[in-house]
Formats: structure tokens, C-alpha cells, sequence
């Protein structure tokens, strides 16, 4: 079955901060999301990437960057954390139009 | 008009009853659909996966796809305490090359022992 970690299950950040989500899979997949979920809001796309290198805006990327310098892993960065940035994030991966294999999630705090 | 339409529940029945989840949609592009389940503080796991219209089964679970009313279900036969979960219906169409999929918000079930 297919992989994907996302490094930390819970996170507690202060406001300001610079913040590193990681992301890994293990079975080459080309297509890689970052989500967040809040209740009443569902899942909403904030980036993805293709291929390495290449990414793409989702519906909410403001206020988020991302990287993706090896197939396997693909970060999201909080370029400086707000409030309204807490959230539960969740990575996914896909090969195909076969559905995604999501990570368990990090449920960040900003304090 | 959203693209997905999914009543959130909160959806609550005794074990052993046939569960019916749902979803609408607009864009007639959409071509593969699927259902995943979320446990609380998990990540969503797919449970079904279809194309285009018609009907698949897997054990107690069911997909349906009408594309003429863009309508998709998903049915639970049996329902057990540990089908409480949330669940989202999810789809995609067939052009482009980046998969991206749309969810509805999901659906919160209860099953009662």
C-alpha cells in the first residue's frame, strides 16, 4: 500500500512564525496536494504539484508557499503564522485519476 | 451553485440499518467519482472508486452514479458501529493531467449499537 507521512500529528506554533509542514510518499507518484480541513469549511485545495519543481495555486494559497525539490517529498511553509492558520492540514498523493492516499494529518496550533 | 453538494448531517441510526449518503454535483465533466471514509483525527481513506455511470459493490458498501440527474450514493448495508465516520464524496474529470480532485464537505454518520 502506499505511504504518505506528514512529520508531525500535532504542532503548537506562536504567531510570526516561519513553519515547515513535511510530506513524504513512498510509491512515486507523480501528483502531490496540501489540503487544510476546518469544520463547516470541508477540504480546501492550497497547493499541489505535478512533477518536481513544478507547482500550482489552489483555492486558498495565501500565506503559504511550497516545495517540492525531490518526487517523494513535498513541503508546505507558512511564510509567517497567523491565527487563522490553525487548521488541520492534510498531504495527499496520487498516480492516477484512481483517488488520492492521503497522511494522517497535522493539526496545527498558532498561539 | 457549488460544484458538490453533500448534506453535512448529522446522520444517526441503529446498527444493523441500510445507509443512503449523497451527492450532487454541476459540472457534467466529472467522470470519476469516489467515496472516502474519515475517522475523527485521521486522515480520509478511499473507500469506492467509479466511472461514469453505473453501480459497484464491495462487501456491505455500494456506489451508484447517475449522470443524467448528476447524482451519486453511496449505501451501507448491515451498518456497524465502526462505519461511524465521516464521508466525503469526491470526483474529477478526464481532461487535464494534474487530477485535482472536488469534495463535497462530507456527511457525519452515527451508528448506534
Amino acid at each position: 500500500d502506499v505511504k504518505v507521512t506528514q512529520s508531525s500529528r500535532y504542532l503548537v506554533k506562536r504567531t510570526g512564525e516561519k513553519v515547515f509542514l513535511e510530506c513524504v510518499q513512498d510509491m512515486d507518484h507523480e501528483n502531490m496536494f496540501w489540503y487544510r480541513q476546518d469544520p463547516g469549511l470541508g477540504l480546501r485545495l492550497i497547493y499541489f504539484s505535478y512533477d518536481v519543481k513544478m507547482k500550482e495555486k489552489g483555492d486558498i494559497p495565501e500565506g503559504y508557499s511550497v516545495s517540492r525539490e525531490k518526487k517523494e517529498r513535498f513541503s508546505l511553509i507558512l511564510e509567517s503564522a497567523s491565527t487563522n492558520q490553525t487548521s488541520m492540514y492534510l498531504c495527499a498523493s496520487s498516480l492516477d485519476r484512481g483517488g488520492y492516499t492521503f497522511g494522517s494529518g497535522t493539526r496545527l496550533t498558532v498561539v | 451553485q457549488k460544484e458538490v453538494e453533500q448534506d453535512p448531517g448529522p446522520l444517526s441510526v441503529p446498527e444493523g440499518a441500510i445507509v443512503s449518503l449523497n451527492c450532487t454535483y454541476s459540472n457534467s465533466a466529472f467522470q470519476y467519482f469516489m467515496w472516502y471514509r474519515q475517522y475523527s483525527r485521521k486522515g480520509p481513506e478511499l473507500l469506492m472508486y467509479t466511472y461514469s455511470s453505473g453501480n459497484k459493490e464491495d462487501g456491505r458498501f455500494t456506489a451508484q452514479v447517475d449522470k443524467s440527474s448528476k447524482y451519486i450514493s453511496l449505501f451501507i448495508r448491515d451498518s456497524q458501529p465502526s462505519d461511524s465516520a465521516t464521508y466525503l464524496c469526491a470526483m474529477t474529470g478526464s481532461g487535464g493531467s494534474n487530477y485535482k480532485l472536488t469534495f463535497g464537505k462530507g456527511t457525519l454518520l452515527t451508528v448506534n449499537p
